[in-house]
């Protein structure tokens, strides 16, 4: 089944210690976004690539960053992990190009629960 | 005005009843109006999407009210069941760089229908 994939599903890091999480997909879409979700919160977007193109929202910190070595994959790298970045993150894709009048669906990962100690 | 703004925060709901989930907008640029639903665990996932030229959608048990000039749309979902019971988010969106939506979520339902 097409899909969007996130591993692990449950990553335990220390203060300070750079972590990275991996998202994949099988859609073949143009679009891949990473969102942070903290507990009872909505999802919010902190980046995405169309292709190869980064776009990173402005309030996104700088610990945070992302790269995509290609159309599948898709990773998110936490620098130096705080107890405030614990959080679920959520891999979405979308196909993109579509026309300003189109639908751009973007359907979401399971997300990986990040915990920091 | 980037806001999406959702009530209530959670819902209790009897089987066979009504939910209804109301979220309300700021920014005029928005054209795409999407409901998600999250089961604890999991990524959230499209549960049924509005453009501002219709008032209303329906799917099945779910219908999506709008109303352009009062910046508002709700869900409501008819004879709710237990399988129901997840947080629903509603979200906005605006157009961008190579016609890609940028979702504006907002801050979540978190709905229980009870036997």
């Amino acid at each position: 089944d097409a899909m969007v994939i996130q591993n692990p599903r449950y990553q335990v890091t220390q203060f300070g210690k750079p972590v990275t999480l991996s998202c994949s997909q099988t859609l073949n879409h143009n679009v891949m976004y990473w969102y942070q979700q903290k507990s009872s919160q909505a999802p919010k977007l902190l980046f995405h690539y169309y292709d190869k193109d980064f776009n990173n929202e402005a309030d996104t910190p700088d610990n945070f960053q992302s790269r995509r070595p290609n159309t599948s994959f898709c990773f998110l790298d936490i620098r130096s992990p705080g107890l405030g970045d614990a959080a679920m993150y959520l891999c979405a894709t979308s196909r993109g190009g579509l026309g300003l009048a189109a639908t751009d669906t973007q359907y979401f990962g399971p997300g990986t629960r990040l915990t920091v100690l | 005005q980037q806001q999406v703004k959702q009530s209530p925060q959670s819902l209790i709901v009897q089987k066979g009843g009504i939910s209804i989930i109301n979220c309300a907008y700021e920014n005029t640029a928005f054209d795409y109006f999407p409901w998600y639903q999250q089961f604890p665990g999991k990524g959230p996932a499209l549960l049924i999407a509005i453009r501002p030229d219709v008032s209303e959608k329906k799917e099945g048990r779910f219908t999506i009210s709008f109303n352009k000039s009062a910046k508002q749309f709700s869900l409501h979902i008819m004879d709710s069941q237990p399988g129901d019971s997840a947080t629903y988010f509603c979200a906005a969106s605006e157009d961008l760089q190579y016609n890609t939506d940028k979702l504006i979520f907002g801050t979540g339902t978190r709905l229980q229908v009870f036997p």
